[in-house]
């Protein structure tokens, strides 16, 4: 089956830093590669994905870029705030089954 | 996006007993799923709801510890049977369509307590 590996698993930068969250996934077939933000107590919350036919998404101060050949993909936070942070998981998905990462806890320092 | 409302939010219950876990989307949507996330740990997929038909469970769980129903395409059910301790954990289903137009969008979770 997939599997999703991601890192770091924590990562500290300062206000207004980028930060970058990295995946790579074993399955060729998977088609999907959502990102989820989970805050403390919360549900995860679908913040940005991409499709297999796409090499990069921006939406604000996040991108997500994907490469095929290597399977791996990226999220991109750029001019970071506290409220940031967050644990963020990746995930691919193959036929609608998903699998996510271990989770980044990110924290964005004032 | 699909709103999912689930329940309870929380509960403590009793070794050996059952609880079931309701969600209910505000659509219609082709796949419900329930995951397991252990506190501070990743989302473990427990299994996917099938629609009118038995669910399909992942490696390490089975269907007389968690029976799931999913009756029709805006509601499902897990119950967490005969419990015990190491059962304690934040439950969360989730739902999306084929293709995840909106992607997958996830209940708020039932913090589980066995005692």
């Amino acid at each position: 089956g997939e599997n999703v590996e991601q890192h770091p698993s924590t990562l500290s930068v300062q206000e207004g830093d980028s930060a970058v969250i990295k995946c790579t996934y074993s399955d060729s077939a998977s088609n999907y590669f959502p990102w989820y933000k989970q805050e403390l107590g919360k549900r995860p919350q679908l913040i940005i994905d991409i499709r297999s036919n796409v090499g990069e998404k921006k939406d604000q101060r996040i991108a997500v870029t994907l490469n095929k050949t290597a399977k791996h993909f990226s999220l991109h936070i750029t001019e970071t705030q506290p409220e940031d942070s967050a644990v963020y998981f990746c995930a691919a998905s193959i036929h609608n089954d998903m699998r996510f990462g271990a989770g980044t806890r990110l924290t964005v320092k004032p | 996006s699909a709103v999912i409302s689930q329940k309870p939010s929380r509960d403590i219950c009793q070794r050996g007993t059952s609880l079931t876990i309701q969600c209910q989307v505000d659509s219609q949507v082709t796949m419900m799923f329930w995951y397991r996330q252990q506190p501070g740990q990743s989302l473990t997929l427990i299994a996917t709801a099938n629609q009118g038909s038995e669910a399909t469970y992942e490696s390490g769980f089975v269907i007389d510890k968690f029976p799931i129903s999913r009756p029709n395409l805006t509601f499902s059910t897990l119950t967490v049977s005969n419990m015990s301790p190491e059962d304690s954990s934040i439950y969360l289903c989730s739902a999306g369509g084929q293709g995840a137009v909106y992607g997958y969008t996830f209940g708020s979770g039932t913090r589980l307590t066995v005692v």
